[in-house]
């Protein structure tokens, strides 16, 4: 079975900095990817996909994130961080064959120091 | 994307009784799934809402428990019943179009505390 793992629960930046919240990603054949952000009381809002095509994505609020088979990885970066980027960001993973569920990992929780 | 309504957005229960938790799309979609996200928690799929036959349930989740109907390709229900304080969760409905390579897209949430 495929899994994600996001690295770090908590992420800290300052307004202005870089942002990056690590997945990584384990399965054998390269799979479609996805990232998502929850803010307070919402549901969850899809930010950006990977389905094999480029491997730099960009997506929505300025985020992008790049596909890295060689590392298996997907991290999503900003070059600036927002106060409004303050967020539960959530990676998922999904076979790029037959009709397999949508995995989620853990989370990682932005927050974005004044 | 489609736009997805959930009833009731949050609510606050007594021990032992039971809640429904409707989702509308505002079209048709292949496929509507249910999700509990426990505090602080990630996403974790109770089953899939199969139109006109009866929901796939996932390991730990049984259909006594979280009865599901999906009458038809834009609406479906989510039951949890005969509630305790572990059932306290955000419950989101999630639609899809089956394709692989296509995301789910949620709706807000249902947000439940049970006393």
């Amino acid at each position: 079975a495929q899994s994600v793992t996001q690295l770090g629960s908590h992420v800290s930046v300052s307004e202005g900095a870089l942002v990056l919240l690590r997945c990584n990603y384990s399965s054998s054949v390269p799979p479609y990817l996805f990232w998502y952000v929850q803010y307070p009381n919402q549901g969850l809002q899809l930010l950006l996909k990977y389905t094999s095509a480029a491997t730099l994505v960009k997506g929505i609020n300025g985020f992008e994130a790049e596909f890295k088979k060689s590392e298996t990885s997907f991290h999503l970066t900003k070059p600036s961080a927002h106060m409004s980027d303050a967020a539960e960001y959530f990676c998922a993973v999904r076979p790029s064959f037959g009709n397999e569920k949508l995995t989620f990992g853990t989370g990682t929780r932005l927050t974005i120091i004044p | 994307s489609a736009v997805i309504s959930q009833k009731p957005s949050r609510d606050i229960c007594q021990r032992g009784t039971s809640l429904t938790i409707q989702c509308q799309v505002d079209s048709q979609v292949t496929m509507m799934f249910w999700y509990r996200q426990q505090p602080g928690q990630s996403l974790t799929l109770i089953a899939t809402a199969n139109q006109g036959s009866e929901a796939t349930y996932e390991s730990g989740f049984v259909i006594d428990k979280f009865p599901i109907s999906r009458p038809n390709l834009t609406f479906s229900t989510l039951t949890v019943s005969n509630m305790s304080p572990e059932d306290s969760s955000i419950y989101l409905c999630s639609v899809g179009q089956g394709a692989s390579n296509q995301p789910q897209h949620f709706g807000d949430g249902t947000r439940l505390s049970i006393l």
